[in-house]
């Protein structure tokens, strides 16, 4: 079966200090993968997606980045932490074939920034 | 344009009870599916059911049964005699398109549904 996992699970960082959240996804293989941001009290905003190794896409301009170095590893980056970063991140994945699979999303990594 | 309305912030109920959130959404496309998720507190969200635009059937599972209404663009959820394991924020999701050439689609999510069952 298909796994998906993202660390760390929380993470306290002070403004300007850089940033590197991991999600890693098992038992498939060319999933589409995705960073989502949930602000306190908000809805999901997707922030990027990936199709393929070293292929990433950006929904929203930010202070973010992302990279997929494997096939089932996505990273989600940062050189200087906002205060606005802050929130709970969540990494998800999907398996090619359309708009009718499903997303499985990860634990989420709990981000505040100081 | 694309948009998940969930006008339901937060609903509290006592356990038995039954309770329906709502969901309202908007497309241009003829074509596309709506999901709905779970988030406990743990903050992982669990996926619940996916329905595409052109199988209006209602569906049951257990406790819990989807009413999808094309006319009304609306896509509700109803949670039968609930349980305080039910406590969660409930998402609701429509499909977007992103792109044609690889055939990804996002989620346009809504706000969320934030249910506490009472003991």
């Amino acid at each position: 079966s298909q796994t998906i996992h993202q660390w760390p699970a929380t993470l306290v960082q002070p403004v300007g200090s850089p940033l590197s959240l991991e999600c890693t996804v098992e038992g498939t293989s060319n999933p589409n993968l995705y960073w989502y941001r949930q602000a306190a009290g908000r809805g999901l905003q997707l922030l990027f997606y990936s199709v393929g190794i070293g292929q990433i896409s950006s929904e929203v301009p930010q202070n973010l980045s992302a990279s997929r170095p494997q096939d089932r590893q996505f990273i989600l980056s940062s050189k200087k932490l906002l205060l606005s970063d802050s929130g709970f991140y969540l990494c998800a994945w999907s398996s090619r074939g359309g708009f009718n699979q499903p997303q499985h999303f990860g634990d989420g990594t709990r981000l505040s920034i100081l | 344009a694309q948009k998940v309305t969930q006008a339901q912030t937060e609903i509290s109920v006592v356990e038995k009870e039954d309770v329906t959130l709502d969901c309202v959404y908007e497309t241009r496309d003829t074509t596309y599916y709506l999901f709905w998720y779970k988030q406990p507190p743990s903050g992982e969200l669990v996926f619940l059911i996916r329905r595409n635009s052109f199988d209006e059937q209602n569906e049951i599972s257990g406790r819990y049964s989807w009413n999808f209404q094309k006319s009304t663009s609306s896509f509700n959820f109803t949670i039968t005699a609930s349980q305080v394991v039910d406590s969660a924020v409930y998402f609701c999701a429509l499909s977007d398109q992103l792109s044609t050439t690889s055939g990804t689609y996002k989620y346009i999510f809504g706000t969320g549904t934030r249910l506490k069952v009472l003991a």
